[in-house]
């Protein structure tokens, strides 16, 4: 079965700074996902990465896909409180995309 | 727009005792999805039903039993409640197409069995 490792598991970071997330594949990837999660609430879905070299941004947050090395980053420039939470990923076990495997995601604490 | 709705948000169970989780979706999504959600081990999928009249089993099935009512609704039963099922469990929905589409999450349903 496909896992996924993400890094850092927590991260706590001061308002301002930049952060970067990890998320590494033991498998091929077929598609990507990246979730927030608001502690105690459902996951939030973020953006969807499918092929190698891929980039897409949304206001501060920017993901990529590295196909070669089965990897994904999520970075979030000047980070601010709202941006707390957690983030997982998601991969796509199959072509089709309708099964994920996830994360076991990363805890960010943005201070003021 | 609602989304994906789960009820209850919240349950206490006594082992041995049944629930019924529901799901409904009105994204017209073919495809829906339950998972649980354990510290330390992220979110697993319990059951999946790609369309309408059709269900398979995902990485953790075992104890618990699903129905795809309709194009909207989707079930998760627990017979017979264990303390190993306290957990957050999240419905999810996507569409088909072509190409991969995002799964969309309900708020989850918090389940505590003594």
């Amino acid at each position: 079965s496909q896992e996924l490792e993400q890094s850092p598991q927590s991260l706590i970071v001061q308002e301002g700074k930049n952060l970067t997330i990890n998320c590494t594949s033991s498998k091929t990837l077929y598609g990507l996902y990246w979730y927030k999660q608001k502690y105690g609430e459902g996951l939030i879905f973020l953006m969807m990465l499918q092929k190698g070299g891929e980039e897409k941004s949304h206001e501060k947050i920017t993901a990529k896909l590295d196909e070669k090395k089965q990897q994904s980053s999520l970075h979030i420039t000047a980070s601010q409180p709202s941006h707390a939470g957690i983030y997982l990923c998601g991969a796509a076990t199959n072509n089709a995309g309708n099964m994920l495997t996830f994360g076991g995601g990363t805890r960010l604490m943005v201070k003021p | 727009n609602a989304g994906v709705t789960q009820t209850p948000k919240f349950q206490v169970l006594k082992t041995g005792q049944s629930m019924t989780l529901q799901c409904a979706q009105d994204m017209n999504h073919n495809s829906m999805y339950w998972y649980r959600q354990d510290p330390g081990m992220g979110l697993r999928l319990i059951y999946y039903s790609a369309s309408e009249g059709t269900t398979d089993k995902g990485e953790v099935p075992n104890g618990y039993n699903v129905s795809r009512l309709n194009k909207r609704e989707f079930s998760l039963r627990l017979e017979s409640a264990a303390p190993s099922q306290t957990s957050v469990y999240f419905c999810a929905s996507s569409g088909q197409g072509s190409s991969n589409q995002p799964q969309h999450f309900g708020d989850g349903t918090r389940l505590s069995i003594l």
